[in-house]
């Protein structure tokens, strides 16, 4: 059962555009949202993240939208641009008990950005 | 070095051999994990330390995984009886905190691709 989806295995946008990726999750236990960054035959690179208590996060040309109530989160990069060009990964993590460092997931999505 | 890192990077075991993975941590850093991410998957959480102590490992698949980190810094991942299903990249992560009572970013290393024939 995934508790974290990713229902889009890529994306591709014009450079400059604005790239949406989405996530949605299950578990209304996760109360910390994060975006990973891979590029191939590298590890996955932190990008941004989000607390439950917002509903906005801005760093630059990334922003992060938390929707609660519909358990969905979505990842906005304005503008885009081609070096963007990488898997991206949704992860959540449950702080009850003290288990914020087990994060979850998503199966990641393909943003290829076209100069 | 300035990064995790992770030895070998490409690893290719014939069915029933035993494995071993290799992480050096970022210096400094009490938190270490290892994850499994399969072909088209997320990363899956394996295993927690906190220095020596291994405080999770409900991740584990199976009592043919087990990992260590002897001395609070390199932890090992090692693999015994590998079988076709455990080709997967197994991905090291550490973090400065413990992140128990609140997130600690994680670092990943670039990655152990383990293929099992």
């Amino acid at each position: 059962d995934q508790q974290v989806k990713q229902n889009s295995p890529s994306l591709s946008v014009q450079e400059g555009r604005i790239s949406i990726l989405n996530c949605d999750y299950t578990n209304s236990m996760f109360d910390y949202f994060l975006w990973y960054k891979k590029y191939p035959a590298e590890g996955p690179t932190f990008l941004i993240s989000i607390s439950s208590i917002k509903d906005k996060n801005e760093d630059g040309r990334f922003t992060v939208f938390l929707n609660k109530s519909a358990k969905h989160l979505s990842l906005h990069i304005v503008p885009s641009q081609p070096g963007d060009s990488a898997v991206y990964f949704c992860a959540a993590s449950d702080g009850g008990g003290g288990s914020n460092y087990k994060l979850t997931f998503g199966k990641g999505t393909l943003l290829t950005v076209n100069p | 070095g300035a990064g995790v890192s992770q030895s070998p990077r490409y690893k290719v075991a014939k069915r029933g051999q035993d494995v071993a993975l290799r992480c050096d941590p970022i210096s400094g850093h009490v938190s270490l994990f290892w994850y499994q991410q399969a072909l088209g998957q997320g990363p899956e959480f394996l295993t927690y330390f906190q220095n020596e102590a291994q405080l999770d490992k409900s991740g584990l698949p199976s009592d043919r995984f087990f990992a260590e980190r002897p001395e609070g810094s390199v932890s090992t991942l090692k693999i015994q009886r590998t079988q076709q299903e455990d080709s997967a990249v197994y991905l090291c992560a550490s973090s400065l905190g413990s992140g128990l009572s609140s997130y600690n970013e994680q670092f990943f290393g670039p990655g152990t691709r383990l293929t099992v024939l």
